[in-house]
């Protein structure tokens, strides 16, 4: 059971470039959670995800999107990289019933834009 | 605006000594989480705390919830160098959409 899958776990990118982080889940959870951790701070969440087709912004989405094609994958995309994405983006999920439990994070994917 | 606030920030401490870690929220939720970061490392969940009084504990930890004073504590018992991380309380930001905030964290450090 690999729970929450993050690609890559490390990238640099040049301002202006585009990319996409992604993240997958097999354990059929129908939340999932993009967040960000910048350096010494909490986590601020970027977008949210209800289930399939279902998206909705966090308290920090300017600069990205995201879609959710199906249940088990939620990719971030950055349009226009910015040196304050610099961050590191953690990928999480949790399932309704059982969200009481708690998220089940990725292990995170460290981005420095210069 | 939810605000998720965690006091200290910082906090050095020696091998078997006891302290406490506090969470304030400025809006009524009655769920509280905890996690441990570890440097480098991804969230691991600590405690679920579903309702007023909840208490819960694991090893020389011990996380209780009082939603009326809007207060989480998380209590260390004769602390051990493997206690040394970062700990985060997290909130509902409205209470049954599982969309938390998070606190800055207490970053931990136990000296032998």
């Amino acid at each position: 059971n690999a729970g929450v899958t993050q690609t890559p776990k490390f990238r640099i990118l040049k301002i202006g470039q585009s990319m996409t982080l992604q993240c997958t889940q097999d354990m059929n959870h129908n939340y999932m959670y993009w967040y960000r951790q910048d350096p010494g701070m909490g986590l601020k969440l970027i977008y949210y995800s209800v289930g399939a087709g279902i998206t909705d912004k966090g308290e920090v989405p300017n600069g990205y999107n995201v879609s959710r094609s199906t249940t088990e994958d939620f990719p971030l995309r950055l349009e226009l990289a910015a040196p304050s994405q610099t961050s590191v983006y953690f990928c999480a999920s949790s399932f309704l019933l059982d969200g009481f439990y708690g998220y089940t994070f990725g292990s995170g994917t460290r981005l420095t834009v210069v | 605006e939810l605000k998720v606030e965690q006091n200290p920030l910082f906090l050095s401490m020696q091998e078997g000594k006891n302290y406490t870690i506090y969470c304030n929220y400025s809006t009524t939720s009655d769920r509280l989480y905890w996690y441990r970061q570890d440097p480098g490392k991804s969230l691991e969940s600590l405690f679920v705390l579903l309702s007023n009084g909840a208490v819960k504990q694991e090893g020389r930890l011990m996380a209780s919830l009082d939603t009326k004073a809007r207060l989480s504590t998380l209590h260390i018992t004769a602390a051990v160098h493997d206690l040394s991380a970062t700990y985060f309380c997290a909130v509902d930001l409205t209470s049954g959409t599982y969309k938390y905030i998070f606190g800055t964290g207490t970053r931990l450090k136990v000296l032998a």
